[in-house]
């Protein structure tokens, strides 16, 4: 597609429960990245995958959290046993390998947890 | 530890008033420093990369530099239309692997009134 695309753009969802937050890149776009935006916040790195490499996960807050992608396409999110806290826009981003021309980002979900 | 301090949180302009947006930055080693503006309810799009110390760009009303500790974001003769939240982010060097971990500051909220 002509950029990042996620959804659902919404979800409320309630405490204790898992949901499933969904990303596809832009085509051709080797490397894909999650982030999470607080109320008022900056961006918080999540997690980045490049290619066949082995993801850096080092931004994920817990083991709740957990990412998946399918070769160079679509990622997944999930969030297991949804706290409050968790509530927050997830932005997902794709770029090429050559990081000089920026990331793209998605319009981001925005969660609420209940 | 890597860091990005944005200055001032918020700022408002009458249209044509010229000012400057400050990112400061703390980091072992710099890939690259981005600018993003983003709108309410939309991802950070992306502005610029700036490499090196002394470099310069510039793209309609807006012009980025550099220097070893801090990027300006300057605006000139603003519009309504540029109100909205710039984002500075770093890429830091070091680490291990090739990750794409952007490190972003919390942004500065700028108002433009007619």
């Amino acid at each position: 597609g002509a950029g990042v695309s996620q959804s659902p753009s919404n979800k409320v969802t309630e405490k204790g429960k898992d949901v499933e937050l969904r990303c596809d890149p832009i085509s051709g776009h080797t490397a894909l990245y999650w982030y999470r935006q607080r109320l008022g916040q900056g961006l918080e790195f999540l997690i980045y995958f490049q290619g066949n490499s082995a993801p850096d996960k080092s931004g994920l807050p817990s083991d709740r959290f957990s990412a998946e992608r399918t070769g160079e396409s679509v990622s997944t999110l999930t969030i297991q046993r949804t706290q409050q806290e968790d509530s927050a826009v997830y932005l997902c981003a794709s770029s090429p390998r050559d990081r000089g021309m920026g990331y793209t980002f998605g319009s981001g979900t925005r969660l609420t947890v209940v | 530890e890597d860091q990005v301090t944005q200055s001032p949180e918020a700022l408002r302009l009458q249209e044509g008033e010229s000012s400057s947006l400050n990112c400061s930055y703390t980091v072992s080693g710099l890939r690259g420093l981005f600018w993003y503006r983003q709108d309410p309810g939309k991802g950070p799009e992306f502005l610029f990369t700036l490499y090196s110390a002394g470099e310069e760009k510039e793209k309609e009303r807006l012009k980025a530099t550099l220097t070893k500790k801090e990027s300006f974001l300057h605006i000139t003769a603003p519009k309504p239309e540029d109100s909205a939240t710039y984002l500075c982010a770093v890429h830091p060097l070091g680490g291990s692997g090739n990750t794409g971990k952007l490190i972003f500051g919390q942004g500065t909220t700028l108002q433009v009134k007619p």
